[in-house]
């Protein structure tokens, strides 16, 4: 049962464009979401993230967009640099505080200078 | 200040084993969670262990169990290996009090084969 659902397993975008990274789920229960950012041979470090009683959050070059009716988000980074080519994974909390993160299956981003 | 460090970095066994992967929190976390990245897949949590307890489990048998130390640091479990838990292990930490998720930080994992 794949709660979260990435469905793009990868995106090549040319530097300065923006990327735009997809994420469904299917559990209404979720009201945060979260995304992280991984590196071959590092942890994945987190980015931004959204609460359900916004549509939006903006940090810097990243933007989050939550459609709840739609049961989906997107992280927008504008522009993109070749630096931020990694693995994005869109995650949501739930359990005990909040500690359990549920995963999507990632979508490997590539930047070409 | 050292970030969650996880130890081994590379491990092989074979299937039946038994093998146990270690993880040191970030300086001021209390809280461990463990994360199975099997390939091309996103990370699937284990369990969480907060004040030496395991506080919040998910779908995984008994095979896999923890431990957390009154120093926070943890370990994982896995007896009985098969070939379906090769993967990346990674280790989460946290502060146990309130809110925590999206100040999880996570270690560069441990790679487990089994053959």
């Amino acid at each position: 049962d794949q709660q979260v659902k990435q469905n793009s397993p990868s995106l090549s975008v040319q530097e300065g464009r923006i990327s735009i990274l997809n994420c469904d789920y299917t559990n209404s229960m979720f009201d945060y979401f979260l995304w992280y950012k991984k590196y071959p041979a590092e942890g994945p470090t987190f980015l931004i993230s959204i609460s359900s009683i916004k549509d939006k959050n903006e940090d810097g070059r990243f933007t989050v967009f939550l459609n709840k009716s739609a049961k989906h988000l997107s992280l927008h980074i504008v522009p993109s640099q070749p630096g931020d080519s990694a693995v994005y994974f869109c995650a949501a909390p739930s359990g005990t505080s909040y500690g359990k993160l549920t995963f999507g299956q990632g979508t490997i981003l590539t930047v070409h200078p | 200040d050292a970030g969650v460090t996880q130890s081994p970095t590379h491990l092989i066994k074979t299937r039946g084993q038994q093998v146990t992967l270690r993880c040191s929190p970030k300086s001021g976390h209390d809280t461990v969670s463990w994360y199975q990245q099997a390939l091309g897949q996103g990370p699937q949590f284990i369990f969480q262990y907060y004040e030496e307890e395991e506080r919040q489990r998910g779908n995984f048998p008994d095979r896999f169990s923890g431990h957390q130390f009154p120093n926070y640091s943890s370990e994982l479990n896995v007896n009985a290996l098969l070939l379906g838990d090769s993967a990346l292990y990674l280790c989460a930490s946290s502060s146990g009090g309130g809110f925590g998720a999206d100040t999880q930080y996570f270690g560069p994992g441990t790679r487990l084969t089994v053959l």
